[in-house]
């Protein structure tokens, strides 16, 4: 594929449902990335790959949030139980490699609504 | 603890006008620095990277930066403002140790281009 794509790129749940929202790196890419967007809390970083291990989970929020990355391909991050304070738009981003300075490309995230 | 600060929140400019956003950050050794652009409805896209060398950096669209180590800083600048630049525009520093690959972001910047 051309560039990273995510699904569903809206979801509206109701509170205390579990969603899973799929991301889909550029093809080559070792290392996946999970950020998420906020109003007023800009984008914050929630779990790197490099691969189908995650060296860096500091970011998720809570033990409600997971993520699992098959081989160096698809990653899913799951949402349990979730709360109104988890609407916020999803992104996934992927690079070629493991170096700081490698340029990560992003997907169109994911809209979440939580009711 | 390593941060990004974007201090315009808001910025409007005539086109054909000069740019310069502010960007600062704090981190105890040299980061790599990046300057990313998302307009409404599209994914973030990479307009120009710092990673070591030549302080001024060119990027796309033609926008320039510079490094400046002793004030921490990375503006972004562009010396003629196109009205297809009004977008939010995020700094973010990335790490070059051990397994930290995540980006830390500034809360962006949205710019108005006034016709």
């Amino acid at each position: 594929g051309a560039g990273v794509s995510q699904s569903p790129s809206n979801k509206v749940t109701e509170k205390g449902k579990d969603v899973e929202l799929r991301c889909d790196p550029i093809s080559g890419h070792t290392a996946l990335y999970w950020y998420r967007q906020s109003l007023g809390q800009g984008l914050e970083f929630l779990i790197y790959f490099q691969g189908n291990s995650a060296p860096d989970k500091s970011g998720l929020p809570s033990d409600r949030f997971s993520a699992e990355r098959t081989g160096e391909s698809v990653s899913t991050l799951t949402i349990q139980r979730t709360q109104q304070e988890d609407s916020a738009v999803y992104l996934c981003a992927s690079s070629l490699s493991r170096t700081g300075s490698d340029t990560q490309y992003f997907g169109p995230g994911t809209r979440l609504t939580v009711l | 603890a390593q941060s990004v600060t974007q201090p315009d929140i808001h910025i409007t400019v005539s086109e054909g006008a000069s740019l310069e956003l502010r960007c600062n950050y704090s981190y105890g050794a040299t980061p790599y620095l990046f300057w990313y652009v998302q307009s409404p409805g599209q994914g973030l896209q990479l307009l120009l990277k710092y990673f070591s060398g030549d302080t001024l950096v060119q990027g796309i669209k033609g926008f320039e930066a510079e490094f400046k180590r002793s004030q921490s800083s990375f503006n972004l600048r562009k010396p003629s403002v196109h009205w297809s630049d009004a977008a939010e525009y995020f700094c973010a520093v990335g790490f070059n140790a051990g397994n930290n690959r995540k980006l830390i972001w500034g809360l962006g910047t949205s710019l108005a281009v006034n016709p």
